[in-house]
């Protein structure tokens, strides 16, 4: 067990709709990551919070966007979905005192 | 050119038999992180094993190794005595730091299978 936390586990939702995927970091880190996986793409950064401020953007579509609250938990937000939107979401979270970055579980979105 | 090269689609080991996953990186960067993850068929991400880019020695933990070659730009996963949990996905990845830079980079991955 990383430590991090991401619910739902799975979500199943039609193409055009919006979900939320929550991620609560390990004790005390400041830092939060979100990843996607997919078939074709492979494992891609999204972006980054630190301390409720973006401090980096990957492949992030427009249609995408994330925020991290004050008791540093995170979620990201998917609108407008499509087919292709079907993924693993991962959140991963570090602290200042190492270099790695533990991940969740994971959520698996589904778009029918 | 891609930034984390892992050759091996999939490998077949039979069980307590040492086995590398190989990885290739490239980076200009001086300083930089190389990390091993393991993802097994439940889907969640484990971490393994971290090799930072000025570390001398190369990094172990329990049974996984990292064969670091600098010159080379290899940072290959070593497991001894493998056991049949060790089936899964293996990814190789890297953190370039350049300012404002922690993104990890992830390898297409490798596919163990441990034949009992």
């Amino acid at each position: 067990d990383s430590g991090v936390t991401q619910t739902p586990k799975h979500l199943i939702t039609a193409t055009g709709q919006r979900v939320t995927l929550r991620c609560s970091p390990r004790s005390g880190d400041l830092s939060v990551y979100w990843y996607q996986q997919s078939l074709d793409q492979g494992l891609q950064f999204l972006i980054q919070y630190y301390n409720g401020e973006e401090r980096a953007k990957g492949n992030i579509l427009e249609r995408f966007s994330a925020q991290q609250f004050p008791d540093l938990h995170s979620e990201l937000n998917l609108s407008s979905l499509e087919l292709g939107d079907s993924a693993l979401y991962f959140c991963a979270s570090r602290g200042g005192l190492t270099d790695t970055q533990y991940f969740g579980p994971g959520t698996r979105l589904t778009v029918l | 050119a891609q930034k984390i090269t892992q050759t091996q689609p999939g490998m077949f080991v039979q069980e307590k038999e040492a086995v590398t996953l190989d990885c290739t990186y490239d980076t200009s960067d001086q300083s930089y992180g190389l990390f091993w993850y393991k993802q097994p068929s439940s889907g969640e991400m484990i971490f393994l094993i971290y090799q930072g880019s000025y570390d001398e020695q190369n990094a172990t933990e329990g049974r996984y190794s990292l064969n670091f070659q600098k010159a080379r730009k290899s940072a290959n996963l070593v497991i001894s005595a493998s056991q049949l949990g060790d089936s899964a996905m293996y990814f190789c990845a890297m953190r370039e730091d350049y300012f404002g830079n922690e993104k990890l980079t992830f390898g297409t991955g490798t596919r163990l299978t441990i034949i009992p």
